[in-house]
């Protein structure tokens, strides 16, 4: 049971563009939303993260965008780099008791063209 | 550098062999995670500790697999016998959970640890 489903599953974006990718979730007891970026032989590294209480959070070129109504969340990246082509995460946070429970979609793999 | 490490970085073995990785988190993190990646997925949770307490450990923690962190600051997890379903990218995390009860949702993973099952 996929608890956080992502897509794309893999994207190719020009130079500059914007890159976009979709986050959906079921569980409402999240609370905590981060997206992760994962180079190739390497761990993720935390980008950004939003509380659902928040509809927006930019830092940088990087955005979120969450709709809690829809159980939806949104990363964005302005002005897309070759740099910034990786693996991305979606993650969800659920608190149980003491414990964090961290759920990851299924990744999106971003190529940016030159 | 002060963040998480992880060694060894790559393991080969052989089917039926123990392979044991270590994880050496933020130092002033109490909360440490295991988690497993295969390829092209995300990672998934295996089992946290706080200080040393194992906390919560997955379904995906079967009896051949056991996790320690004694003294509340590296951890180790061991694989007994193998097996090549076991081959994946091993991930440890920490976080920092405040004495007063509010706590760090971030959570910072090292390079990993990739094991390859022959």
């Amino acid at each position: 049971q996929q608890q956080v489903k992502q897509s794309p599953q893999s994207l190719i974006v020009q130079k500059g563009g914007i890159s976009i990718i979709n986050c959906a979730y079921e569980n409402t007891a999240f609370d905590y939303f981060p997206w992760y970026q994962q180079f190739p032989g390497k761990g993720p590294a935390l980008l950004i993260a939003i509380r659902p209480d928040v509809s927006e959070k930019k830092e940088g070129r990087f955005t979120i965008s969450f709709n809690k109504s829809a159980k939806q969340f949104s990363l964005h990246i302005m002005d897309s780099q070759p740099g910034d082509s990786a693996t991305y995460f979606c993650a969800a946070i659920r608190t149980v008791g003491r414990a964090q429970k961290l759920v990851f979609g299924q990744g999106t793999r971003l190529t940016i063209n030159p | 550098d002060t963040g998480v490490s992880q060694n060894p970085r790559h393991k080969i073995t052989k089917r039926g062999q123990n392979v044991t990785f270590r994880c050496d988190p933020i130092s002033e993190h109490n909360r440490l995670y295991w988690y497993r990646q295969t390829l092209g997925q995300g990672p998934e949770f295996l089992t946290y500790f706080q200080n040393e307490a194992q906390l919560e450990k997955s379904r995906l923690l079967s009896d051949r697999f056991s996790a320690e962190r004694p003294k509340g600051s590296f951890s180790t997890l061991e694989i007994q016998r193998t097996e090549q379903g076991d081959s994946a990218m091993y991930l440890c995390a920490s976080s920092f959970l405040e004495l007063a009860g509010a706590f760090s949702y971030e959570q910072y993973f090292g390079p990993g640890t990739r094991l390859t099952v022959t």
